[in-house]
């Protein structure tokens, strides 16, 4: 079935680190794909998305491609800062029942940057 | 001022018991889903409504019902509360299902 995987569950980096958080996702057709963060005791916040293969979105300094040949969508900043600290989950729009709005989420990556 | 509003922000129940959560959305959207988020589990999506009709449901169970009474609103009924619902709740909108989906706050649900 449909599916989006995040192996890495947790990433802990210093400020102005390079963040690289895999996304692999599994399905027929090209969904669009997304990115959201979750701040501690919020509801997730879209990050970027993307909805056109080997097209690249961006926001905050994030950076996303979406690459169909590998079936990826790695998120990636060059230099993180404390505030970054949250919780990111890679999604993709259910792409055969598309007019029905699921989202399907991966397991989630909790950055934690040290100061 | 919050665009949705999602009451309670935390709920503790017995079991067997039944709760309504509550979700309104001021943002003009015409659809509205709700997600379950538990502590071993991603963000799994339950229901999607547009224009106040079932879209998709995604739960197993018969015990989670929702509501939409009028058009920004969609509570979500759960009946003979399991422990295993214990989970944090969002509700989410967007303009139409293909669009852009933003969640409010979340409701905490804890049973006993």
């Amino acid at each position: 079935g449909d599916s989006v995987i995040q192996m890495q569950g947790q990433v802990t980096l210093s400020e102005n680190d390079f963040l690289f958080i895999n996304c692999t996702y599994s399905t027929t057709g090209y969904p669009t794909l997304f990115w959201y963060v979750q701040y501690s005791g919020e509801g997730p916040q879209l990050l970027l998305q993307v909805t056109t293969a080997n097209n690249k979105g961006s926001s905050r300094g994030f950076e996303a491609t979406y690459d169909k040949g590998t079936t990826s969508f790695h998120l990636q900043k060059t230099s993180v800062q404390e505030i970054d600290s949250a919780v990111y989950y890679c999604a993709m729009r259910d792409f055969v029942n598309y007019n029905q709005g699921k989202l399907i989420f991966g397991q989630g990556t909790k950055l934690s940057i040290k100061p | 001022d919050p665009k949705i509003i999602q009451k309670p922000k935390y709920l503790v129940a017995v079991t067997g018991s039944e709760k309504i959560l509550i979700c309104e959305q001021y943002l003009g959207h015409n659809a509205m889903y709700w997600y379950r988020q538990s502590a071993k589990k991603p963000l799994e999506f339950m229901f999607s409504y547009s224009y106040q009709k079932l879209m998709d449901n995604q739960t197993a169970s018969s015990r989670f019902q929702p509501q939409s009474s009028k058009k920004n609103h969609l509570d979500l009924q759960i009946t003979a509360l399991k422990p295993d619902d214990s989970a944090t709740y969002f509700c989410a909108s967007s303009q139409y299902t293909q669009d852009t989906q933003y969640f409010g706050p979340g409701t905490r649900l804890l049973v006993l």
